[in-house]
Formats: C-alpha cells, structure tokens, sequence
C-alpha cells in the first residue's frame, strides 16, 4: 500500500534550471496540494487539485506551476528554479475538497537551489 | 482569514512526564482542527482531529486533544511520553467552505532518557 509517492527524494539545481517534482497517489483520492516546509515556518500551500481538471493557486504560487495529469497524478513544475525555492516539498491527498479525513502525505523532496 | 499559533517551538521533556503542546487558533468562522506529527525525514501523519461534538478527543498513540471555543485553544496532550514520541507536532487548521489546511509552525518535542 504505497500511499503517496514522491519522486525525486533529493535534488540540487542551479539557479535557472528547470524541474518537475513527480506526485502519485494510489487511494483514489480526489483532492491533491502541494506544500512546501522551511524551517520554523511550517508548511506553506503551494498549489491544490480540489479534483481531477482543476487547479488553485494557495498562499505561496509565485515560482511554480502545476499539472493535474490525471486522478493519481499532480506534479510541481519550477519554471527557472532560485535559491529562495530551497525547500522540502511535500505532495499530499485527501479523500474529498474538505479533508476532514485527514491529508495523507509523501515522504519529501528536499531540494537544495544553488 | 485564519491562522494557527502554535506557543513553543521547542518543548523538552523527561521520559514518562506529561506533556502538553499549545495551540491557537484564529478563524471568522466555525473550524475543523487537527494535530499531525512529523518525525525525522519523514511526511505528516494524522495524530487526531476535531470536527464537531465531544471537545476531547483521543488520537493515536496515546495522544489527545480538547477543543475550547472560548479560548480559542486546541492543546495537544500525552500523560506519560516515551523516546519513541521524539517528533515534531503540528496543528492545523481548515475554516468552514475553505479549501486550504492552514498549518502552525510546528513544535519539537525532544523526549529525555
């Protein structure tokens, strides 16, 4: 039962490169986020998928782009990648657009911007 | 607009001690709250949460949590923790018809031998 599955784990960029940070989730849930965790900050919201074909900008979009590729998938594009962006992201789903059963989370992409 | 204060960002305590983490909470309408843990190199996993009825509500591992209204509070509590409780908690917050989890900024527990 794997859950949600994050890939890559680790990755070092320059600044000006371009990646895409990879979410699947095997639960059939609906809704899908992205956040991102900077120590003493907890975590920030990216992106969410309410449900499959949509897309909603959260506290911190600026910098990122999303696909919801289809129900299992939601991946997190950096366009031209800047140290500020120097994270952990963590890709999260949950049954329905209200969570109330609880997000079931990745295990992290920490990512290091250089 | 909401927000999720959570008071210590760092919290020690000897093995088998009580311990009980604080949160507040912010919010213009009515709330749904939870508590996840984090440990090491590792995700979020739902503690406990509350939606509506009893104000207490018990979680895993030995874990449990008390809604006040007039306080605006949502403390997180454990009677005896032990090594394995070595985490960091983080309460959340989603307001009615919202569709963002608000999180805190999350608090250490270091546990003591």
């Amino acid at each position: 039962n794997a859950g949600v599955t994050q890939t890559p784990k680790f990755q070092v960029l320059k600044t000006g490169q371009s990646m895409t940070l990879q979410c699947a989730q095997d639960m059939n849930h609906n809704s899908m986020y992205w956040y991102r965790q900077d120590p003493g900050m907890g975590l920030r919201l990216i992106y969410y998928s309410a449900s499959e074909g949509t897309t909603d900008k959260g506290e911190v979009p600026n910098g990122y782009n999303v696909s919801r590729l289809n129900k299992r998938e939601f991946s997190l594009r950096l366009e031209s990648a800047a140290p500020s962006q120097t994270s952990v992201y963590f890709c999260a789903s949950s049954e329905d657009w209200t969570g109330l059963d609880g997000y079931t989370f990745g295990s992290g992409t920490r990512l290091t911007v250089v | 607009a909401q927000s999720v204060t959570q008071l210590d960002s760092q919290v020690p305590v000897f093995e088998e001690a009580p311990v009980e983490l604080r949160c507040n909470y912010s919010s213009s309408v009515s709330v749904y709250l939870f508590w996840y843990v984090q440990y090491p190199n590792q995700g979020l996993q739902l503690l406990l949460k509350y939606l509506s009825g009893s104000t207490l509500v018990k979680g895993i591992n030995g874990f449990e949590a008390e809604f006040n209204k007039s306080q605006t509070s949502f403390h997180l509590r454990k009677p005896s923790v032990h090594i394995s409780d070595t985490a960091e908690y983080f309460c959340a917050l989603r307001g009615a018809g919202s569709y963002q989890l608000t999180f805190g900024k999350g608090t250490k527990l270091s546990v003591i031998p």
